[in-house]
């Protein structure tokens, strides 16, 4: 079965320090992007960050960063210096249906402590 | 910035209702998805479009079809609601390859059938 796995259903973190959030997945594609996505209380999905697998540099958006292991099929974001407009529901989302199919996680709820 | 809008943000009907929930996306991207949200399952694709008239099954395309008659738009038909159609729906365009391939989502809309 094709999957995606997000391992950490909630994580809490205080305010200004580091927390990084796992995604696994299974695809047979050797080409392809993969996301994560936040989605806040208001419930819009906004996109965090894009890794393409056949680039070895890690991405960055500022405060956040990636892990990608494409041997491993391992994709975390580490989010550095947490505030609390960071507050969400992260959802990692790789193309396991096919390049032209993502499939999310469930989600790993994060909160930010003051 | 991409700009993707759906027709309702909430929406209640009755149970064999028929519901039409739109999706106007303004970057001429060729690809467009819908997704329902349900708690503890992610999001799943429940049917995508790569062209205008064009259309592919999800993983949950029972009891929904679509619309593409314009490049912009995006229709999802609920042909006789049913109570376990209550959910969040969320509408998305993707940009091509060349720009990222990134799936941009509109804000949603929450639907319940009585």
């Amino acid at each position: 079965a094709q999957t995606v796995t997000q391992s950490q259903p909630e994580m809490s973190v205080q305010e200004a320090e580091t927390v990084t959030l796992s995604c696994t997945y299974d695809t047979s594609e050797s080409d392809y992007y993969l996301f994560w996505y936040k989605q806040p209380p208001s419930r819009q999905m906004i996109l965090v960050i894009r890794q393409e697998a056949y680039k070895q540099q890690n991405a960055t958006e500022n405060r956040f960063s990636v892990n990608f292991q494409k041997a491993a099929k391992s994709f975390s974001l580490k989010i550095s210096d947490s505030q609390l407009g960071d507050a969400a529901m992260y959802f990692c989302a790789p193309p396991v249906g096919g390049a032209q199919k993502l499939v999310f996680g469930q989600g790993t709820r994060l909160t930010i402590n003051p | 910035d991409v700009k993707v809008t759906q027709s309702s943000r909430y929406l209640v009907k009755r149970t064999g209702e028929k519901v039409f929930l739109e999706c106007v996306q303004d970057m001429d991207h060729e690809n467009m998805f819908w997704y329902r949200q349900d708690p503890g399952l992610g999001l799943r694709l429940i049917y995508f479009s790569y062209d205008v008239k064009m259309k592919e099954k999800g993983d949950i395309p029972e009891g929904y079809s679509v619309s593409r008659e314009k490049k912009e738009r995006f229709s999802l038909i609920l042909e006789s609601a049913s109570t376990n159609q209550t959910s969040m729906y969320l509408c998305a365009s993707r940009s091509p390859r060349g720009l990222g391939e990134t799936q941009y989502f509109g804000p949603g809309t929450r639907l319940l059938v009585l």
